[in-house]
């Protein structure tokens, strides 16, 4: 069973503050997924890696993929209040059309 | 990208009874998928549901217990039979998109709560 574990489950941070989410798996995943999911809502997807050591920025946000396609990382710089929320990441393993969700981080930026 | 509109958007039910939660797409999609998500919690794959064909559940979920409709490209409902206070959750639908990644788009969610 492929399990994705995420880190830390729970941060409450200042603004202001950077931040690192890890996302890890003893599996390989053919792509990776970041979510935000603020209360009431479905998650929005955040960025989509597809290729072992490819980075991508989104603003403040910066995710990789691990070399190997085991792990993922989210860092966040400058946090503001709006980036609370949960953090999920989602991977997908070849030949599957399925996506196995991480379990999660849930995130809060004190203004 | 694609819009998504799930129904009720919250609803409050006594145990044994059922419910039925509505997904609508502005597109045409080829699958559909279910997740739920305990309170506090990840989200968990019930079922996918393709339009023509019975739905494919995961373990842990069976037909009897969440029957799924998909009667065209754009619409399908989940139905949470003979509830339990166990079954409060919030129930997802998603679609995949266009894209060779085959990004996900929610709906909004469906909360239940079961007294």
């Amino acid at each position: 069973t492929q399990l994705l574990e995420q880190s830390p489950q729970f941060l409450s941070i200042q603004e202001g503050e950077n931040l690192t989410v890890y996302c890890n798996s003893s599996s390989v995943f053919s792509s990776l997924q970041w979510y935000r999911q603020e209360p009431g809502e479905g998650p929005v997807l955040l960025v989509t890696v597809v290729t072992g050591g490819e980075v991508k920025k989104l603003k403040r946000l910066t995710f990789q993929f691990g070399d190997a396609r085991k792990d993922s990382s989210l860092h966040i710089t400058a946090a503001q209040p709006g980036d609370t929320g949960l953090y999920l990441c989602a991977g997908r393993g070849s030949g599957t059309y399925k996506y196995i969700f991480g379990t999660g981080t849930r995130l809060k930026v004190l203004a | 990208s694609a819009v998504i509109s799930q129904k009720p958007s919250r609803d409050i039910c006594q145990r044994g009874t059922s419910l039925t939660i509505q997904c609508q797409v502005d597109s045409q999609v080829t699958m559909m998928f279910w997740y739920r998500q305990q309170p506090g919690q990840s989200l968990t794959l019930i079922a996918t549901a393709n339009q023509g064909s019975e739905a494919t559940y995961e373990s842990g979920f069976v037909i009897d217990k969440f029957p799924i409709s998909r009667p065209n490209l754009t619409f399908s409902t989940l139905t949470v039979s003979n509830m339990s206070p166990e079954d409060s959750s919030i129930y997802l639908c998603s679609v995949e998109g266009s894209g060779a990644a085959g990004e996900q788009y929610f709906g909004p969610g469906t909360r239940l709560t079961v007294t």
